[in-house]
């Protein structure tokens, strides 16, 4: 079955605890990315990846970081996080920048 | 860079009523895309339009995207409770290697 898949699905961290979110996708799609959704703020990019090893920021790449070592995987770092970084995370994917997007089934991050 | 507006932001209707939500983008798109989000889950892919001027139509679903390819719109005829959910339509255009989404239409439906 085709999917990305997230983990965990529900995270509650304290302030400046480095965590990761991981995802890994098994469609073989190029390019894959991270959102964070925020109540009336719909979904906001946080960093993108066209391929391995290429990766660039969103529209809010402040306090994470991600690496993309293999295609599959794509994984989203928080080194300090801080509570203004409590959202749901969707990591989604495709075969392209502009073709149809698959998501993750979520992460909800409370950072406390 | 690219800004993409829509509204309502939300939208209460009684089932049968018909529902639009519309999608305004500050630059020319190449493509526009929507995606449906039911209440605790994950957005899904509904549609892609690419053309100017496009419709396309899925059962109770029509979507269009304008002649200028800067807007576009979601009409469903005669609402029902499984359309509940948020509407987003995400938008890809100019330089840059990103979908871009609006803040999406929250429907709620009223049996």
């Amino acid at each position: 079955e085709a999917q990305v898949t997230q983990n965990p699905r529900y995270l509650i961290t304290v302030t400046g605890k480095k965590l990761t979110v991981t995802c890994s996708q098994n469609m073989n799609h190029e390019y894959m990315s991270w959102y964070r959704q925020d109540p009336g703020l719909g979904l906001r990019q946080i960093y993108y990846s066209m391929n391995v090893e290429v990766t660039d920021k969103g529209d809010v790449p402040e306090g994470y970081k991600v690496s993309r070592k293999e295609k599959r995987n794509f994984p989203l770092i928080l080194e300090s996080p801080s509570p203004n970084q409590t959202s749901l995370y969707f990591c989604a994917s495709s075969q392209d920048w502009n073709t149809e997007a698959f998501f993750g089934q979520g992460t909800r991050l409370t950072v406390v | 860079g690219q800004q993409v507006m829509q509204i309502p932001q939300y939208q209460h209707v009684q089932e049968g009523e018909d529902f639009t939500t519309y999608c305004n983008s500050s630059t020319t798109l190449s493509n526009i895309q929507w995606y449906k989000q039911r209440p605790g889950g994950h957005p899904v892919f509904l549609i892609q339009l690419v053309k100017s001027g496009e419709v396309k139509k899925q059962k109770r679903l029509t979507f269009q995207f304008g002649e200028a390819k800067k807007n576009s719109s979601l009409h469903i005829t005669a609402t029902q409770t499984t359309d509940v959910g948020t509407y987003f339509c995400a938008g890809s255009g100019g330089s840059n290697y990103k979908l871009t989404f609006g803040k999406g239409t929250l429907l709620t439906v009223n049996p």
